[in-house]
């Protein structure tokens, strides 16, 4: 059974920096491109950021661009999303999802539960 | 990287159908046979209903089938049931590693 479980969520100040994390299992993780996706409160689902199985290609929604950064760790079944310079407009709930292709184009198959980051002073 | 156009809200009666439509440009929906539709329950996660425009993964029921024309793809619900209420999201490939959403779709079963 395919499993997403995030973590790192919070309560953070307007510029301060947070890193979510999210550990697969259920599948072979480095067979498949990763992503995040976002869900401001009582929003539309937004996609923020993906990764290929091998990292070497990455792209960035426009909103975070030069603010957020995707990682991932094959060896350990992991996702990371590092956020910097944290905004309001960045509270959601971050969704680590899993891809249905190994590169780019695929669909998004499976979801985690969520992680919730709230920026507010 | 806008994000794709959906009605806020589409409705039908038990039995009947309903087409949601979503809308982009030749550098998303239009470019690539890369859209899919995704259903989500209140505070539930989104799940996958249709993938590569049309194809259905194993378990989604029959009755939901994807399209696309042009710059519009479209999810079409048949034999609509009141487990099919729930919210509708669009998604394509938008080229150079990036994706994008619809605004989403609030069906609701008559």
């Amino acid at each position: 059974e395919v499993q997403l479980v995030e973590s790192g969520g919070g309560l953070v100040q307007p510029g301060r920096s947070l890193r979510l994390s999210c550990a697969a299992s259920g599948f072979t993780f480095d067979d498949y491109a990763m992503h995040w996706v976002r869900q401001g409160p009582g929003k539309g689902l937004e996609w923020v950021s993906g990764i290929s199985w091998n990292s070497g290609k990455i792209g960035y929604a426009a909103s975070v661009k030069g603010r957020f950064t995707i990682s991932r760790d094959n060896a350990k079944n992991s996702l990371y999303l590092q956020m910097n310079s944290l905004r309001a407009e960045d509270t959601a709930l971050y969704y680590c999802v899993k891809d249905k292709n190994y590169d780019s184009g695929g669909a998004f198959d499976y979801w985690g539960q969520g992680t919730l980051v709230t920026v507010s002073s | 990287q806008s994000a794709l156009t959906q009605p806020p809200s589409a409705s039908g009666s038990s039995g009947q159908s309903v087409t949601i439509s979503c809308t982009g440009t030749s550098s998303d929906v239009g470019g690539y046979n890369y859209v899919s539709w995704y259903q989500q329950y209140p505070g539930k996660a989104p799940q996958l209903m249709i993938y590569e425009v049309s194809k259905r993964p194993s378990g989604v029921p029959d009755r939901f089938s994807g399209s696309k024309s042009g710059n519009t793809a479209s999810l079409t619900v048949s034999g609509l049931q009141a487990v099919d209420e729930a919210d509708y999201y669009c998604s394509s490939y938008a080229g150079s590693n990036n994706w994008v959403f619809g605004g989403g779709t609030k069906l609701t079963v008559l």
